[in-house]
């Protein structure tokens, strides 16, 4: 199976530029997406193919990666994106999520 | 605008069976793959099953974990999948989602106890 690592946790300041970041134990092309969840509420999709802007989501969102190494940004941060973020990878089955990385304030 | 419901979760004794529901509407259903993701409390997210579409010749996949105990299905008249799932235990409690890939439906809540 194709085990993603992010970070458990990452404590950023209002307006701040933070990176998520995600690491797959082989290549997934560019078969990864993130999710965000907020407390209580189904995942939300942002990013798929890696770097392709989900419609409705707001532009301070972006992906970028291919192969292993990815990375989610959002740049500025805002007080509604505190939440949980999880990396997905379909490029094979079984299909694997990350643990998650939960962003704080500061 | 895209809807999906889950509906079927509820108490059930280890052992026990529970067959889930998943609704949906606002897209072409008979265009996607569909999944069941599951989040055990507190804890995060897990594939448990694909069913492909008519192309696809509705093929199945599942976790390993669950393999021998779960059926995925689906219904394209109805636009529904559904997920059987067996000899439940208590590591199965969790919320139950079901997917498009895009979009996900509120969950239903299973929970496994005596």
């Amino acid at each position: 199976d194709t085990v993603l690592t992010q970070s458990p946790a990452l404590a950023v300041s209002l307006g701040q530029r933070v990176t998520i970041s995600c690491r797959a134990s082989k290549s997934v092309s560019t078969y990864m997406h993130w999710y965000q969840q907020k407390s209580g509420q189904q995942p939300k999709l942002l990013i798929y193919g890696a770097s392709n802007l989900e419609s409705g989501v707001p532009s301070r969102f972006s992906g970028s990666g291919s192969g292993t190494d990815f990375t989610l940004t959002i740049d500025p941060v805002e007080a509604d994106d505190i939440a949980n973020y999880y990396c997905q990878q379909n490029n094979e089955l079984p299909y694997t999520f990350g643990a998650g990385t939960k962003l704080e304030l500061k | 605008e895209v809807q999906i419901l889950e509906t079927g979760g509820g108490l059930v004794k280890p052992g026990g069976s529970l067959r889930l529901s998943c609704a949906t509407s606002g897209f072409n259903f008979n265009d996607y793959f569909m999944n069941w993701v599951r989040q055990a409390p507190g804890k995060g997210l897990e594939w448990v099953a694909q069913i492909r579409n008519k192309n696809y010749n509705y093929a199945t996949y599942y976790a390993e974990s669950l393999e021998g105990r779960v059926t995925i299905s689906r219904d394209d008249s109805k636009s529904s999948v559904y997920l059987q799932v067996s000899s439940l235990r208590a590591e199965d409690t969790a919320i139950y989602y079901c997917t498009n890939g895009y979009s996900w439906g509120q969950g239903t809540l299973v929970t496994v106890s005596s």
